[in-house]
């Protein structure tokens, strides 16, 4: 059991440039996140998913658009890249999504650099 | 605004005791979590605590006083595979987990 997986690992990507970050989880967890870490800030929740064919807006979504067409994938999607999106990428899972407390797991990240 | 403090970096030695604070003001509580992140690793679960207490669990354990909105992680016989961040989050009142900073902790010999 892979638990969730994200690729790429790493990008380098010119301003302007579309990109789509892929996370897939095979634990069948109700809910799906995306976080950005940033040196000398907590982790800031871009958007979640708390069901398949749900979305919602995190701390930061601005810049970032999500779907959730099936249980396993959540795909984070970066329109038109700007320097202030480089960052690690995490994506996370958890059994339940809203109006639970339950645990969650997270992915190895992806390390994103736009220039 | 929502806040958790804990401090940006600890330095303790191979065997010892550690003690690592997280305060926070939030928009309501629905329970703290603790994380150990390895460098350039993914934040994997600690513990959780809801109700006031103590929670141990092997090596750490882990206190909350909800009413001084106060939590430390308690490292016991401190091994150099203890060297990562500790990252704090708090569930508010959204079910939204509101994440500190993360202390580095550095464990020498």
């Amino acid at each position: 059991i892979a638990g969730i997986t994200q690729a790429p690992t790493s990008q380098i990507l010119a301003a302007g440039r579309r990109m789509t970050l892929r996370c897939t989880q095979d634990m069948r967890h109700n809910a799906m996140y995306w976080y950005r870490q940033d040196l000398g800030l907590g982790l800031r929740l871009i958007h979640y998913s708390n069901t398949a064919g749900t979305t919602g807006k995190g701390e930061v979504p601005d810049g970032y658009s999500v779907s959730r067409a099936n249980t396993d994938d959540f795909p984070l999607t970066l329109a038109s890249a700007v320097p202030s999106q480089t960052s690690v990428y995490f994506c996370a899972s958890s059994d339940s999504g809203q109006g639970h407390t339950d645990t969650q797991y997270f992915g190895p990240g992806t390390r994103l650099t736009v220039l | 605004g929502q806040n958790i403090d804990q401090p940006t970096e600890m330095t303790a030695t191979e065997g010892a005791i550690v003690q690592i604070n997280c305060t926070y003001q939030t928009s309501g509580f629905n329970g703290l979590f603790w994380y150990q992140q390895h460098a350039g690793e993914a934040p994997t679960f600690l513990s959780y605590n809801v109700l006031d207490g103590l929670e141990e669990k092997g090596r750490f354990s882990s206190f909350l006083s909800r009413s001084k909105g106060y939590s430390y992680l308690l490292l016991k016989e401190l091994q150099m595979k203890d060297s990562a961040s500790y990252l704090c989050a708090v569930m508010d009142s959204n079910y939204q987990l509101i994440w500190g900073a993360g202390t580095k902790l550095i464990i020498k010999p």
